[in-house]
């Protein structure tokens, strides 16, 4: 089982400072299927990136996603105040179990 | 427009069983995959099961084989969630998502708002 660790575990920041969010695998992730998820308290998760780099559908670009490998990082180029959620990446791809990492929640500062 | 409605959740004792549902709208359904994801209390998310869009493929975590089963009626656009001998462990809030092809392979695109289980004794 692959096993995905986040840090920081929480990021104090100010709207309009930058996130710098890190995933780190226990093994090498194949094809980079990678992806980062935004959760907010009583919301559905929404896909952010996928592909390790790829936006979703209607994410704006200061989210921006990249890596490859065992390192994985999710950047906010400038932090909005709808941007304080908690983040998680996940593994999918062949072969269950498809895992998430702890999460890293933006709060603000 | 994606939708995905879960139901079925609510407080049952532990060793008790509960059958979760997701009505999903606005895609052809049989053509993707399905997935539960739960977030128990102060925790994270966690991958539950998953069942590719025919139904014939099906994945649990470790955690719910042999308690948990997950099936599909593809005529109704229904994606269920058997859970059986429930443990405290399993209190959660139970999230149904749209994987991004028919394989169970894809990535979840889309989420529903999520069922709150309770285990209690």
């Amino acid at each position: 089982e692959i096993v995905l660790t986040q840090s920081p575990g929480t990021l104090s920041l100010s709207p309009g400072e930058r996130a710098t969010l890190s995933c780190r695998a226990s093994q090498s992730v194949s094809s980079n299927y990678l992806a980062w998820y935004q959760h907010k308290p009583g919301q559905a998760p929404r896909l952010l990136i996928y592909g390790a780099s790829s936006r979703a559908t209607g994410i704006p670009d200061r989210f921006s996603g990249s890596g490859s490998g065992t390192d994985f990082t999710l950047t906010i180029s400038r932090v909005e105040p709808e941007d304080f959620a908690v983040y998680y990446c996940q593994r999918y791809g062949n072969s269950p179990p498809w895992t998430f990492g702890q999460g890293t929640k933006v709060e603000v500062k | 427009e994606v939708h995905l409605l879960e139901s079925g959740g609510g407080l049952v004792q532990t060793g008790g069983s509960l059958r979760l549902s997701c009505a999903a709208s606005g895609f052809t359904f049989s053509s993707y995959a399905m997935s539960w994801v739960r977030r128990a209390p102060g925790k994270g998310l966690e991958w539950v099961s998953a069942i590719s869009g025919g139904g014939g493929d099906t994945y649990y975590a470790d955690s719910v084989k042999g308690r948990f089963t997950i099936s599909r009626d593809n005529s109704e656009n229904m994606v269920y969630l058997q859970m059986n001998s429930l443990r405290a462990g399993d209190t959660a809030v139970y999230y149904c998502a749209k994987l991004s092809r028919i394989a169970a392979a894809g990535t979840p695109d889309y989420w529903g708002q999520g069922t709150l289980v309770t285990v209690s004794s």
